[in-house]
């Protein structure tokens, strides 16, 4: 069965800080999908990366960037030089391509406080 | 080329009344989840529909609840007889086949009153 993990409840940081968002997945296939959304406190999902099982290429956008790790099954991702706009509940998620389609299974998400 | 448009946002209703959700996917995708958002929690998977079939409603509490993707129309969940632990929000995605690629609605928050 398919679980993601994430440790971390909720994390506060001062504007600038470097802030590392671990996430941790079970899964028995080995073609699945890891993503990362953010909600922020107008409740909408926002995807921000989708990542393959096969691409363990480290990733990075802007001040965002994520570590793949299948020997470790984490897919964490960092957010570098934080700002208040970053303040929100991010959720990282893992799919498979299984018999039943590629349902999304979440994890419970952590808090992210930006304070300036 | 619109995204996943969920109606109504926000819907209040009384408990014991019915409460309907719909989601229209993206133009081209004829896979559509639908996810609970109890407060304070994560989102969990509910129901996986195409057009005209539940493709695994694993998900789903037994009772009260229903959903549908008719072959014309938006996907529909269906809350019968609601009570205050319906309280949520329930997000719609939608994708093409098989590509373990998603488009989440703006979700509709239930408040059972």
């Amino acid at each position: 069965a398919q679980k993601v993990t994430q440790a971390q409840t909720e994390i506060s940081v001062v504007e600038k800080e470097d802030v590392t968002l671990d996430c941790v997945y079970e899964t028995r296939d080995t073609t699945y999908y890891l993503f990362w959304y953010k909600q922020p406190p107008s409740g909408e999902l926002v995807f921000l990366i989708r990542r393959n099982s096969f691409d363990e290429q480290n990733e990075i956008s802007g001040r965002y960037s994520w570590n793949f790790q299948k020997s470790t099954s984490s897919f964490n991702f960092t957010i570098t030089a934080s700002q208040v706009v970053d303040s929100a509940v991010y959720f990282c998620a893992l799919s498979e391509a299984g018999e039943y389609g590629n349902k999304l299974v979440f994890g419970a998400g952590t808090i992210l406080r930006v304070k300036s | 080329n619109a995204g996943v448009m969920q109606n109504p946002r926000h819907l209040v209703r009384r408990r014991g009344q019915e409460a309907r959700l719909r989601c229209s996917p993206m133009k081209g995708h004829s896979h559509v989840y639908w996810y609970r958002q109890l407060p304070e929690e994560g989102l969990k998977f509910m129901v996986y529909l195409q057009k005209e079939n539940i493709i695994d409603e694993s998900g789903m509490p037994k009772e009260r609840f229903s959903a549908e993707f008719p072959k014309e129309g938006p996907s529909i969940l269906r809350i019968q007889q609601v009570v205050r632990g319906d309280s949520a929000a329930y997000f719609c995605a939608s994708s093409p086949p098989g590509q373990g690629s998603y488009t989440f609605g703006s979700g509709t928050r239930l408040t059972v009153v």
